[in-house]
């Protein structure tokens, strides 16, 4: 079954840019999302389709798909950006989520 | 607004099924699927399975097969999930999202907690 990869912590500064990965094959022939998740609420969507940001979801999230690594950045992040990261894919009509990575902002 | 609400907390024997339930508004019901996404507690998020409410099309997650089913009552907007023979490992929150087959989930309903436990 199709796995996608993830680190599970990244640290960052405020202000500073943080990049969260998501590894699995061949990922960059199918569009990558990603999701953001706060204790005890549910995931929001914050990339779709690699790139693109759903409305209401700040430019300092931006988001790249290439190879096998889709990447999610946050430019200038701000201590409310702390929370668990999920990258998501399609496989044959089945969703394969990542295992997630927990966005420290310190 | 795009809004899905979901049933409330059920707690289970080992060997149930329990039902989760779905209201979806604020767009047009057939036009958009809808999946199922679960949580166990302290992981991470688990696909389960999605369906067309066009045309009730469906696809399972392969660990769950046999032991899931997902429908939907266009009269009413709402999906259902259902799951059956019930382990302790199926323990955790239940989501219905917006979305299938090569499309986002773009709206997440506010969870459903099952807890199984004898």
């Amino acid at each position: 079954s199709y796995e996608l990869t993830q680190p599970p912590s990244v640290s960052v500064s405020p202000g500073q840019t943080a990049s969260i990965t998501c590894s699995g094959d061949k990922l960059g022939d199918k569009y990558a999302c990603w999701y953001q998740q706060k204790p005890g609420q549910s995931p929001v969507l914050v990339i779709y389709q690699d790139s693109k940001r759903p409305s209401g979801i700040p430019e300092r999230f931006s988001g790249s798909n290439s190879g096998n690594t889709a990447t999610l950045t946050i430019s200038g992040t701000q201590a409310l950006d702390e929370a668990d990261y999920y990258c998501q894919a399609w496989d044959s009509g089945t969703g394969v989520f990542g295992g997630g990575t927990k966005l420290t902002v310190l | 607004q795009v809004q899905l609400v979901q049933s409330g907390t059920e707690v289970k024997k080992p060997g149930a099924s329990v039902k989760v339930s779905c209201k979806a508004s604020g767009y047009t019901f057939t036009n958009y699927g809808i999946s199922w996404v679960r949580q166990a507690p302290g992981q991470g998020l688990e696909w389960m399975a999605w369906i067309s409410v066009y045309n009730g099309n469906t696809n399972y997650a392969q660990k769950l097969q046999g032991r899931v089913t997902m429908t939907t009552d266009t009269s009413t907007s709402i999906a259902y999930m259902e799951l059956r023979s019930l382990r302790s490992d199926d323990t955790a929150v239940y989501y219905c999202a917006r979305g299938n087959d090569g499309l986002p989930f773009d709206y997440w309903g506010q969870g459903s907690l099952v807890t199984v436990s004898s």
